[in-house]
Order: structure tokens, then sequence, then C-alpha cells
């Protein structure tokens, strides 16, 4: 169990510029989840998938959003056109089942200049 | 919808003596999990104590204990035995048939040496 990883850890990008975020579960895992945390507050939800299928969109996730699960093992998350407000630590999680512990990853910090 | 209130910005408690966050939580929901996660500066976040709503036992891990009230929708942690490391953003989090978790803003924790 080498725990859930994310990649890259920091990411300082211009506005209007596309970024794309990787996740590893733990191997397991067939849950994963992704959450936004912006400075001082909880993260919020954003998606989440089981195996491939992607089941739940928040209404956070704008049409820039878009997350990808290929094959049920690792995902992405992309977001076109970045904004300032965009600007966040993204934090993946991963779970056997519904109801088990959610364990995150490191997180990737968004800065958009 | 589910939502979860920390009422406590920041706490904080001398090294060796206990402190309790308060947490509130509502819900519609019959079947619900309860969670304190731990996030300490810069470093990932991760699992302090688990709650099934159904389980009338508070549950405990160690110096960490949960004064879990049903129906009072709340949910507070009791750290014992206070420690250095201890120190960091605590979040409390409800989980419900959506699989998302829904955060708290969380308290900042400071132990004094």
């Amino acid at each position: 169990d080498t725990g859930v990883s994310q990649d890259p850890r920091h990411k300082i990008t211009k506005r209007g510029q596309n970024v794309t975020f990787r996740c590893d579960p733990i191997s397991e895992h067939n849950r994963l989840y992704w959450y936004r945390q912006t400075l001082g507050q909880g993260p919020e939800f954003l998606t989440y998938f089981q195996n491939e299928a992607q089941l739940e969109k928040s209404r956070l996730l704008s049409d820039r959003f878009s997350a990808e699960r290929p094959k049920g093992s690792f995902s992405t998350l992309e977001i076109q056109r970045t904004e300032q407000g965009d600007s966040a630590m993204y934090l993946c999680a991963s779970t056997r089942g519904g109801g088990d512990t959610q364990y995150f990853g490191p997180g990737t910090r968004l800065t958009v200049l | 919808a589910q939502t979860v209130t920390q009422s406590q910005p920041e706490m904080s408690v001398q090294e060796a003596e206990t402190v309790t966050l308060s947490c509130t939580y509502d819900t519609s929901e019959s079947d619900y999990y309860l969670f304190w996660y731990k996030q300490p500066p810069s470093r990932q976040m991760i699992l302090v104590i688990r709650q099934e709503a159904y389980k009338q036992q508070n549950a405990t891990e160690n110096r960490f204990s949960v004064n879990f009230q049903k129906a009072a929708k709340s949910f507070s942690l009791k750290i014992s035995d206070s420690q250095l490391g201890d120190a960091a953003m605590y979040f409390c989090a409800s989980q419900g048939g959506s699989e998302k978790l829904v955060f708290g803003k969380g308290t900042k924790l400071t132990v004094n040496p």
C-alpha cells in the first residue's frame, strides 16, 4: 500500500492556460474522488468515479473542468482556460466502497497568475 | 442536503491537557457516517476517527474519542494528553448515500508547550 499519489504537487500557470492534474489511487480501491480546497475552507466535493464510470458531478464543476478515469485506474482532472478563481488545492481521495474511509493524497496546489 | 458546522475557528490547549472540538451536522439520511480528519500544515489530510451513525457506542482511537449525540446531531472530538504533534487543522465531515464527504470549515488547533 503506497497510498494515494498526486502529480504535480505544485502548478503555477497564467490565466487562460490549460492545466491537467493526475491522481493515482490505492491499487485495490475502485472509487476515486476529487475535491477542491480554498484557503481557510474545508474541501468541497467536485466529482467521483466508480471504476471508470463518473457517477456524480458537483455544480462547482463548470464546463471548463473535465475529469476522466480511463480503465478505472488513475484519474486526470483538466481545467481549461484557467481563471484566478481556480487557484486552490485540488485533492484526490480513494476508497474501496461506499461508507469506507476515504484516503487522501497530498494534493496539487494550483496558482493562477 | 448535508451541512456540517464547526463553530470554533481556533482552539488552543496546553501540552498534556485535554481539548474538545465541536461539530454539528444536519442530514436527512437515515444511514450515514461521520469523520474527523486532521490536516497538519502543508501535509496531507489523514483520518483521525470514524463513526457509523447506526452505532450507539462512541468511537475511540487511542487518545482520540468522540461524543456522538445523534438526536442533537452533534459529533465532538476529544483529544486527551495533547501532544505537540496534534497541532493541525481538524475537519469534521459527514457522508451519506451520495458517497461524497461534506466538510466543515475546520478548527485550527494550537498545542502550547
